[in-house]
Order: C-alpha cells, then structure tokens, then sequence
C-alpha cells in the first residue's frame, strides 16, 4: 500500500514550458485535491476533485489545469510556467470528509 | 472566506510541555484539522476537532472553543523529533469538497 504517491519529486522549467504532475492513491479514496506551499504562505489549495471526471477549482486555480479520468489519478497542468509558480506541490486525497492524505511534493523552479 | 492565525515559530526544551495556538474567523465552521509537517516532508494528520472541548491521542492534544474561534494543539514530554511545522486546518460549513484552509503553519524548535 503506497498510499499518495507524485512523479515527478523535482523539476526545472523554463518560462513558457508546460508540464503535467501525476499523483495516484491506491486506498480508493473518491477525493484528490492539489495544493502548492510557499514559504509563509501555508498549503493553497489549486484544484480539487470529490470523484472520476469532476473537478472544481479551490484558491488559486489560475495557471493550473486539472483532469480526473481515473479514480486513482489526479493530473495537474501547467500550460505556459511562470516565476510566480515556483513552489513546492502537493496533492493529498481523502475518503470523503476524513482527514486528508498527502504526498511526498514536487519541487517545480520555473527560471 | 477564512482567516487562520498561528504564531510563526516557537522554541521548546526536550521533556517540556509546549501549546500552539491557533485562531480563525470564518464565514462557516465544520472542524478544525491539526498536521504535523517535518522539513521537506509530507503533512501527516494529528488530530480533528469539530465540537468544543479536549481531544487527546498520546503526548498529543487539541482543544477546541468554537464560540471564541480558537484551538491550541499542546504537545507534551517533547522529545527532539517533535521539531517539526505544526498546521491548522479549518473545514468550512459549506463544503461539499472537503477543502480546508490552512494557516501559514507554526515551526517548533525543541532543544536540548
């Protein structure tokens, strides 16, 4: 059982790059949910899904495109990186309105 | 909306006793979620409050008064692994996305 797990753990791009985060639970959980983390800025959530093929957008959803269309997989997009999206991203899941289970980051530096 | 506030950073000594308190105004309230976060790591789940009063799981503690929008998790007998980032987490009443808003985190150093 590896519960949350994200590929990749460290990434590089360049300004206008685009790129896809992969996060996959394997404790059947219906909700995923994307966060980003900057220093003294806590957990933002970007984007969340409470099941296969929805997603809604949380906080800060600009920049960031999302799919669901597996139960187990939830993708993260972005389609031209920024500087200001340089930060360390998060994906979490949960069994309903249970306690949130994360994964272990990707750390993303758009130069 | 949501606002959470938790102090940056506090010290503590090995074997203390140490509260960290966090406080929220919401539009909406439907529980409270402490995480403990080492350096470079994953959040991990503590605890979950969502009526008045003391939850407690080992050295670990939360409280919960909603009618003055306030936590504190109270960490006892610290040992040196307790340093950590400690995370509070509220739950708005209408949220059928189980999304939780997050302080910015409380970073506790336990010295020796």
């Amino acid at each position: 059982n590896a519960g949350v797990t994200q590929t990749p753990k460290f990434r590089v791009l360049k300004t206008g790059q685009s790129m896809t985060l992969l996060c996959a639970q394997d404790m059947n959980h219906e909700y995923m949910y994307w966060y980003r983390q900057d220093p003294g800025m806590g957990l933002r959530l970007i984007h969340y899904s409470v099941g296969e093929g929805t997603t809604a957008k949380g906080e800060v959803p600009d920049g960031y495109n999302v799919s669901r269309l597996k139960k187990q997989n939830f993708l993260l997009g972005l389609e031209s990186a920024a500087p200001s999206q340089t930060s360390v991203y998060f994906c979490a899941s949960s069994l309903g309105t249970d306690e949130q289970y994360f994964g272990p980051g990707t750390r993303l530096t758009v130069t | 909306g949501q606002n959470i506030d938790q102090p940056t950073e506090m010290t503590a000594t090995e074997g203390a006793i140490v509260q960290i308190n966090c406080t929220y105004q919401t539009s909406g309230f439907n529980g409270l979620f402490w995480y403990q976060q080492h350096a470079g790591e994953a959040p991990t789940f503590l605890s979950y409050n969502v009526l008045d009063g003391l939850e407690e799981k080992g050295r670990f503690s939360s409280f919960l008064s909603r009618s003055k929008g306030y936590s504190y998790l109270l960490l006892k007998e610290l040992q040196m692994k307790d340093s950590a980032s400690y995370l509070c987490a509220v739950r708005d009443a209408d949220n059928a996305g189980n999304m939780l808003t997050f302080g910015g985190g409380t970073r506790l150093m336990v010295k020796p």
